[in-house]
Parts: structure tokens; sequence; C-alpha cells
């Protein structure tokens, strides 16, 4: 696509509920970003994925959190029983490759978690 | 790991020239991108600065000194869109070379007045 597409754009669950975040990516770019902004916060990172390698997940918070990539475009985030302190806007951005510069942010999942 | 300090809030007027300052600590540095995130909105990228000096690109400027570890987003002629959230980032590398994931300060408010 043009751009980075994120689904749902707002998402509220109960405490306790599972929920997926979704990110398609733009055509053709390899490398898949997903990051996390609390309210007023800078972005937290938490995942990264490179065309077929073993993705980099040493910003996942918990293993309530999970992440897949399949066939090397859609990805889905994944957290488990969700907690108050999950809340937060949750960013994709895809780039060429995996480097420094040039990401391509989607609008985000605002996630609320009551 | 990574560090990054910037101010959290600056105001100017319109018109003006306005210097976002960012210092950074790194175990191993590639490189310092510039992102503007308007509120409710996606960042967007900005500019990269990979070796020293000043990148500049219509309005806005970027520069870079790798022995200070330091930044700075230069905006000049300020409009009242420019109000946003700047962020500077810097790629955390894990396993040599440039490739690695973005990690992002803070962020810097802007504020823009008539």
């Amino acid at each position: 696509g043009a751009g980075v597409s994120q689904s749902p754009s707002n998402k509220v669950t109960e405490k306790g509920k599972d929920v997926e975040l979704r990110c398609d990516p733009i055509s053709g770019h390899t490398a898949l970003y997903w990051y996390r902004q609390s309210l007023g916060q800078g972005l937290e990172f938490l995942i990264y994925f490179q065309g077929n390698s073993a993705p980099d997940k040493s910003g996942l918070p918990s293993d309530r959190f999970s992440a897949e990539r399949t066939g090397g475009s859609v990805s889905t985030l994944t957290i488990q029983r969700t907690q108050q302190e999950d809340s937060a806007v949750y960013l994709c951005a895809s780039s060429l490759a995996v480097r420094g510069y040039g990401y391509t942010f989607g609008s985000g999942t605002r996630l609320t978690v009551v | 790991g990574q560090s990054l300090e910037q101010p959290s809030e600056v105001t100017a007027v319109e018109g003006a020239i306005v210097q976002i300052n960012c210092t950074y600590q790194t175990s191993g540095f590639y490189g310092l991108s510039w992102y503007q995130q308007h509120d409710g909105g996606a960042p967007t990228f900005l500019s990269y600065n990979a070796l020293d000096g000043l990148e500049e690109t219509g309005r806005f400027s970027s520069f870079l000194s790798r022995s200070d570890s330091y930044g700075y987003l230069l905006l000049q002629e300020l409009q009242m869109k420019d109000s946003a959230s700047y962020f500077c980032a810097v790629t955390q590398s894990r396993y040599g070379g440039s490739q690695g994931n973005l990690i992002f300060g803070k962020g810097t408010k802007l504020s823009v007045k008539p």
C-alpha cells in the first residue's frame, strides 16, 4: 500500500482479555518495527523484523507480549491478559531495510484497558 | 545502552528561529535522526545525520557533532503548523554495523505563538 496501515485505530478492552493489533507495512519494505507510546511520552521500542531473519524481541516488556510477521508482510502484535499499564498508542513502522533512519509510521492503535 | 536528552518544551513566535538540542550517550553510534509528531498523528521523518556538519532541507536544518555527542534541529521562519513534538533518535545496533532499530528521546513539545 501507499502507507503503513494499522488496525483497529482504537481498541477498548477489559483487563485480562487478549488483544491483537495489526500492521500492514509499505509494499516492498523488508523491515517492520513496533513501538509503544504512552501519553506525552517518547516512543518505546518493542520488536523489529527484518526479512526472514529471527525478530529482535529485546524490547518486549513481558512474556504477555508477542508478535509475528507472516509472509514477510503483515504483522500482528498480541497482548495477552491485558493490564491497565498496557494502555498506550501502539505504533508500527516500516523501512526498506533495518536501518536507523527513514521509517514510515502508521497512525497507530490507541489501546485502552479498563 | 542508549540515552538521549532533549528539552521537554520550547515556545517561540511565528517567523522566529528555534533550535532544539539533543545530547546522547551510546555504545555504538551510526547516526542521529529527527522526527516530527503532531498531536494525535504519526511521527514523520525529518532528517538524518551520519556525519558531522549541517544538513539543510528547506526551513529545517539538522546538525551533528559526533565528538560532542550532540546534535540539534533548527527550524527557521516558524509557522503555526510547526507546533508539534520533535524527537531525536539514534540507532541501536546489537550485532555491529549500521543495522538496528531506533531509540527515541522523550521529545520536545514546540509551541508556536502568533
